[in-house]
């Protein structure tokens, strides 16, 4: 069973280069989540999807867009990247039911923008 | 937004220790959540907490729902070394589909 799957695992683009980070969850469920994770920052939310078809921002959502595929896909693009885009940036689902905030995450996409 | 503050921010401990770590926040919570991040990987739920008052164990790990609601607190006991990582605490409010997490405790134990 592979969770939370996510691609790539590492990127290195250019300031104003664009890429789009992949990410699917095989365990069914309903809520798919986007965080960016930085030194001392803990984790933030860029975007969620509580369900198919919908989208909703989160605390960061400046600079990026998403995508909700399917109920298992859910993909964040960087249209333009900036150095401040530097980040480690997770995938997580959640779905059982009541129990939204028991989140499973991928391991992580590591971007740099130079 | 909330902001939730964990304490401390980094601990180095000998193995066989105890460890405690907690979470505050300004405001209340109706879900408590640990999370522990081993280096290279994405986060993993150890306890989660839906009641205030609510004490919950997971093998050598401990965590307890504060009574107002604001904070939460989290135990390891008789540390081993596959303890080492980051913990984080989280919380979410009924009808939000949205974790706050604190800014995480490092757990370091020392030979």
């Amino acid at each position: 069973n592979a969770g939370v799957t996510q691609t790539p695992k590492f990127q290195v683009l250019k300031t104003g280069q664009s890429m789009t980070l992949q990410c699917a969850q095989d365990m069914n469920h309903n809520s798919m989540y986007w965080y960016r994770q930085d030194p001392g920052m803990g984790l933030r939310l860029i975007y969620y999807s509580a369900s198919e078809g919908t989208t909703d921002k989160g605390e960061v959502p400046n600079g990026y867009n998403v995508s909700r595929l399917n109920k298992r896909e859910f993909s964040l693009r960087l249209e333009s990247a900036a150095p401040s885009q530097t980040s480690v940036y997770f995938c997580a689902s959640s779905g059982r039911q009541g129990r939204t905030g028991e989140l499973f995450f991928g391991e992580g996409s590591r971007l740099t923008v130079l | 937004g909330q902001q939730l503050n964990q304490s401390p921010q980094s601990m180095f401990i000998q193995e066989g220790e105890d460890v405690s770590m907690n979470c505050t926040s300004s405001s209340i919570f109706n879900t408590w959540l640990w999370y522990k991040q081993d280096p290279g990987e994405g986060p993993v739920l150890l306890i989660a907490l839906y009641k205030a008052g609510e004490l919950t164990s997971n093998g050598r790990l401990t965590a307890q729902f504060g009574i107002t609601r604001k904070d939460s607190f989290l135990n390891i006991s008789a540390s081993i070394p596959s303890d080492v990582g980051i913990y984080f605490c989280a919380g979410r409010n009924f009808g939000n589909e949205k974790l706050t997490f604190g800014t995480g405790t490092r757990l370091t134990i020392i030979p």
